[in-house]
């Protein structure tokens, strides 16, 4: 099956400093990955669309100013939370769809995901 | 945009008994099911996933159904073992065209506790 990795797994950082998280499609090139946040109990909230070699496309409600994302090639993305603030930590979970014979696979590969602390 | 609901949040059951997870949405243009098992701090795992185009999938002791005019999906896990405990999620999308092409939008979860 295919495989996402995020790096890295937990981070702890300081109020008002930047973290970056990569997610990389390690058996396959990726397009269009997508990043979610997920809080303790909760679902998962997806926060932008990453497509590759063009801007993410952000939901309704995230700042795009804060959570910067870059897809620079077809098996990496990344997801910058800049001045971060307590209230960031969450988990943040990237996946990835496996273009095939150029039908996108229908499902969704997912990272494991980044523990993010912000004291 | 779509929206999906779960319920219930929370079910218990002993072990081998059934348990059946439902979800509704509100796009009619939506064309895939997925339900996903996610365990305390690892990531989701695909379980099942049904397209528009049939009415139920079965996977040994996991089964899904979907109605479409009703615009609802259960999932279904019989002779339920502890292993199974974990939550689970179902999701909603469309592929294939539109500017929302591959977008998963979640249900709130469910904790299912199966108990020894």
């Amino acid at each position: 099956g295919a495989v996402v990795s995020q790096h890295p797994s937990r981070v702890i950082c300081k109020s008002g400093t930047s973290v970056k998280i990569e997610c990389r499609s390690l058996d396959f090139q990726a397009t269009t990955m997508f990043w979610y946040r997920q809080f303790p109990k909760k679902s998962l909230m997806l926060m932008a669309t990453s497509n590759e070699g063009s801007k993410a496309t952000y939901e309704q409600g995230v700042e795009k100013d804060k959570f910067l994302i870059n897809h620079a090639s077809l098996t990496l993305s990344t997801l910058t939370v800049t001045s971060a603030h307590p209230e960031d930590s969450s988990f943040y979970i990237c996946s990835a769809y496996k273009q095939r014979n150029r039908v996108s696979s229908y499902e969704q590969y997912f990272g494991p995901g980044t523990r993010l602390t912000v004291t | 945009g779509e929206n999906v609901e779960q319920h219930p949040s929370t079910l218990s059951v002993q072990e081998g008994d059934s348990a059946v997870i439902k979800c509704t949405y509100s796009d009619s243009a939506s064309n895939y099911f997925p339900w996903y098992k996610q365990e305390l701090g690892k990531r989701p795992q695909l379980i099942i996933d049904i397209r528009s185009n049939v009415g139920e999938k079965k996977d040994q002791r996991i089964a899904v159904t979907l109605n479409k005019t009703a615009k609802h999906f259960s999932l279904h896990i019989t002779e339920t073992q502890p292993e199974d405990s974990a939550v689970y999620f179902c999701a909603a999308s469309r592929v294939a065209g539109g500017t929302s092409y591959g977008k998963l939008t979640f249900g709130q979860g469910t904790i299912l506790t199966v108990h020894p």
